[in-house]
């Protein structure tokens, strides 16, 4: 059972346009919300994270929204770039879960087109 | 720089066969977790510690897995017997801290192949 789902395997996108990566989750109980992007063959680094007290958080070019009622967030990126190019993950956290235990959706490859 | 390492990189073995990945921690951090990829499930957790000790292990399946830290500076993973299905990319990751908001810092992983 897929607590954390990202329905697009996929997303292609032209170089310096907006990507929209998205994630939705079943439990209305995680309190925190990461994106972690992972490069071939190196281990998965944190991106961003948004708190559920919040609805969005901003760092640079990438930008997270929440959507508390539909169960689902977003990652933007804006322009995208050419090293964006990885696959990302959306996770959630949360006191009844673990706290820093984290579920992770399957992920979404992000290719930029030049 | 400070990093998780993880070892070895790649391991190759027959089914039925021993695996040990081994993991070596960010020094000072308090937390660590196995996390094994694959394509359907994405990032699965098996394991955390938290300082040292076992918090839940109930992503592993118990009759053939097993995580251990003999000390903070190592974690290891086990497999026995290993089995085709376990073929998969094992990170190890540790965090400062136990909150909701602890940042996982993952190691290269191991990339595990049972043929």
């Amino acid at each position: 059972d897929q607590q954390v789902k990202q329905n697009s395997p996929s997303l292609s996108v032209q170089e310096g346009r907006i990507s929209i990566l998205n994630c939705d989750y079943t439990n209305s109980m995680f309190d925190y919300f990461l994106w972690y992007k992972k490069y071939p063959a190196e281990g998965p680094t944190f991106l961003i994270s948004i708190s559920s007290i919040k609805d969005k958080n901003e760092d640079g070019r990438f930008t997270v929204f929440l959507n508390k009622s539909a169960k689902h967030l977003s990652l933007h990126i804006v322009p995208s770039q050419p090293g964006d190019s990885a696959v990302y993950f959306c996770a959630a956290s949360g006191v009844n879960f673990g706290n820093e235990k984290l579920t992770f959706g399957t992920g979404t490859r992000l290719t930029i087109i030049p | 720089d400070a990093r998780v390492t993880q070892t070895p990189r790649h391991k190759v073995t027959e089914m039925g066969q021993e695996v040990t990945m081994r993991c070596q921690p960010i020094l000072g951090h308090n937390t660590v977790f196995w996390y094994r990829q694959t394509m359907m499930q994405g990032l699965e957790l098996l394991a955390y510690f938290r300082n040292r000790a076992p918090l839940d292990d109930s992503g592993m399946p118990k009759d053939r897995f097993s995580a251990e830290m003999p000390d903070a500076t190592l974690a290891t993973l086990k497999i026995q017997p290993s089995e085709p299905r376990d073929s998969a990319v094992y990170f190890c990751a540790s965090g400062l801290g136990q909150g909701i908001d602890t940042e996982a810092f993952f190691g290269q992983g191991t990339r595990l192949t049972v043929v």
